[in-house]
């Protein structure tokens, strides 16, 4: 079983309408959870990181974490073309090893 | 401030050929990792140096050696690339601790022919 689970989509959203990503997880000694956003030929960069239960707020995007079901999401509020992208979900494990998910694809259409 | 450097950006090899991917980073982390991303599979930790002096396999190690060679500098070996090694590879690099996050490289792109 891979260590971290993501819903592949594709994902499509009209402008300013809610995205939500979701991301399940399997060991429960995961520490911190990310979300990173990777555009098509870029690196990954981190959007969002969580560390304990409950919301974490940070302009247009929320990352909500739940230890007891093993899983994040990430809303993005008001999405824009610009948003379009692969969003990775990412957890810590003890001894500083990081795994991701396969990535959702997200489209924002116009 | 460079961040993580990794050299070549591209690479085209003939089966069987060796290779070394450099990777660099400027920013006093002591973690290091090296990932290999293929459609589809999401990122893949090859190995992992959680601090100068010490390396470990991750998900995908089969075919790859590392080297931590100082603070700085983790670097991954292909000695005998095949077809299935063709991929993108990312290094990244953390602080190891407190609010630990990793940071990429801008990726290599290798082709093994």
């Amino acid at each position: 079983q891979k260590e971290v689970e993501q819903n592949s989509g594709p994902l499509s959203v009209p402008e300013g309408a809610i995205a939500s990503l979701n991301c399940t997880y399997s060991d429960r000694g995961s520490q911190s959870f990310f979300w990173y956003r990777q555009y098509s030929g870029k690196s990954p960069e981190l959007i969002m990181s969580i560390y304990s239960n409950g919301d974490k707020e940070d302009g247009r995007f929320t990352a909500q974490l739940n230890k007891a079901s093993q899983y994040v999401s990430l809303l993005i509020r008001d999405s824009q073309p610009s948003d379009s992208a692969t969003y990775l979900c990412a957890v810590n494990l003890p001894g500083n090893q990081f795994y991701f998910g396969t990535g959702t694809s997200l489209t924002v259409i116009p | 401030n460079a961040g993580v450097t990794q050299t070549p950006k591209f690479q085209v090899l003939k089966t069987g050929q060796s290779m070394t991917l450099q990777c660099a980073q400027d920013m006093n982390h002591n973690s290091m990792y090296w990932y290999r991303q293929d459609p589809g599979m999401g990122l893949r930790l090859i190995y992992y140096s959680a601090s100068e002096g010490t390396t470990d396999k991750g998900e995908v190690p089969n075919g790859y050696n590392v080297s931590r060679l100082n603070k700085r500098e983790f670097s991954l070996r292909l000695e005998s690339a095949a077809p299935s090694q063709t991929s993108v590879y990312f290094c990244a690099s953390s602080i190891g601790a407190g609010a630990n996050v990793l940071t990429f490289g801008a990726g290599s792109r290798l082709t093994v022919l």
